[in-house]
């Protein structure tokens, strides 16, 4: 089983819809990831999240400590949008571990 | 400020060769951390450099090896290459001020095909 679950793998949506990808993680953490990857590569850190949530544009992040569960909303989803969307915790060693990624079409 | 830098951002090599890749982290940044990204396995953590030392390692096989320099630029090596290495090298910077978590900023990456 792997220390940081994702769910959905894959994930479409018309553009405009309210979209939640979730991430499940089994170790202690001191930080939770949530990163974009376009096509070509190029991966941005979305957010730093180490509890409560963060609000930046149309993204929010928010994280469950006690419940070990973190979750990645898109507001008024855009075709822009469509990206694999990572998440991934820094146990306390403070090294990284990935989710899979989700896997995000937005179709206009 | 400039973001993180990595070069080449292409390269293709032949089975038992080696390769260089380097990266120079965010202006005063002092951590640089390697990632191989694969289709297959996703992103794996390589290792991670802090002030020249390497301070975690992921499960690579010692044909990966890094360091970094006083001026907190870091380069990868991978020594006799095989077809599995072909993959995207992501490099990503942060602060670490304090030894806290911060931030990770990733460069674009170098692709490397092995043929």
């Amino acid at each position: 089983k792997n220390e940081v679950e994702q769910s959905p793998q894959n994930l479409t949506a018309q553009e405009g819809e309210f979209i939640t990808i979730n991430c499940s993680y089994s170790v202690g953490i001191s930080a939770l990831h949530w990163l974009q990857q376009h096509p070509g590569g190029g991966i941005v850190s979305l957010f730093m999240l180490s509890s409560g949530k963060k609000k930046h544009g149309r993204l929010i992040a928010t994280i469950n400590i006690q419940e070990k569960h973190s979750s990645l909303h898109i507001t008024a989803s855009h075709p822009r949008d469509s990206a694999v969307y990572i998440c991934a915790v820094e146990n306390n060693t403070d090294k990284l571990i990935f989710g899979t990624g989700t896997r995000l079409q937005v179709f206009p | 400020k400039a973001g993180v830098t990595q070069t080449p951002r292409y390269l293709i090599k032949t089975r038992g060769q080696q390769v260089t890749l380097s990266c120079s982290p965010i202006s005063g940044h002092r951590s640089v951390s390697w990632y191989q990204q694969t289709p297959g396995q996703g992103l794996q953590f390589l290792f991670e450099y802090f002030s020249e030392t390497q301070r975690n390692k992921g499960n690579f096989p010692g044909r990966f090896s890094g360091r970094q320099f006083s001026n907190s630029r870091s380069e990868m090596n991978v020594s006799t290459l095989e077809l599995g290495d072909s993959a995207l090298y992501l490099c990503a910077s942060s602060s670490l001020a304090g030894g806290l978590p911060d931030t990770q900023y990733f460069g674009p990456g170098t692709r490397l095909t092995v043929l």
